[in-house]
């Protein structure tokens, strides 16, 4: 299974960059990371979802490297109604297609300033 | 379209009572996963099911058991509750193992 390891927390101010950067040192090769926002006293919310390389959305950019032991989640000029927890999640797929193994890092709680 | 729905949102227990925790997607998704979330954790599965009469166990299914007769409902069930199954609970659904979960609000439990 693939541990996953997250900053605890993280600081950045209105109009920046956030990089938040997830460690899965034993990725499998069909397993695929997923990234979730979680505001107080509400279920996480999906974010972006990716394999390898880079994907893109509306919201935000995850950077897959070539080795996928690791991923990074960027948010573009972050607001304060970005300050949440998000959480990197490692997908495991067994040879049936069936997961049971979906492994939730720890999350990192973002605290976006003015 | 209510998403997904969970009842009740908060419950006292008593340490050996038992109770269900109701959830219901109105998707038509065949994947749904049953989480547990300890203050200032992540989150961790406990059972998960890939259709209607097929469940599985997750990372953490002790003291827990699931059922699912139908495509909407995934249902919870704890036997001779304990103070360690203190915890929000949250129940998901995913049309397909590659797409993203919905979650529901979560139900607040406490056991005393």
């Amino acid at each position: 299974l693939a541990k996953t390891t997250q900053p605890i927390s993280m600081d950045s101010y209105e109009g920046q960059e956030v990089n938040i950067t997830c460690s899965h040192n034993n990725i499998a090769t069909n397993d695929y990371i997923t990234w979730y926002q979680q505001f107080p006293s509400q279920g996480p919310r999906f974010i972006i979802q990716g394999y390898k390389t880079k994907v893109t959305n509306e919201v935000a950019s995850l950077f897959i490297p070539a080795d996928r032991k690791s991923s990074t989640l960027s948010l573009p000029r972050v607001s304060l109604s970005d300050t949440a927890v998000y959480y990197c999640l490692v997908g495991a797929i067994d040879g049936s297609g069936n997961t049971g193994k979906l492994i939730f890092g720890q999350g990192t709680t973002l605290q976006v300033k003015p | 379209n209510a998403g997904v729905t969970q009842t009740p949102k908060f419950r006292i227990l008593k340490i050996g009572q038992s109770m269900t925790l109701q959830c219901t997607q109105d998707m038509n998704h065949n994947y749904m996963y049953w989480y547990r979330q300890d203050p200032g954790m992540g989150l961790k599965l406990i059972y998960y099911s890939v259709g209607a009469g097929i469940t599985d166990k997750g990372e953490v299914p002790n003291g827990y058991n699931v059922s699912r007769s139908t495509t909407e409902d995934f249902p919870l069930r704890l036997e001779l509750a304990a103070p360690s199954q203190t915890s929000v609970y949250f129940c998901a659904s995913s049309y397909s193992l590659d797409y993203e979960q919905y979650f529901g609000p979560g139900t607040r439990l406490t056991v005393t």
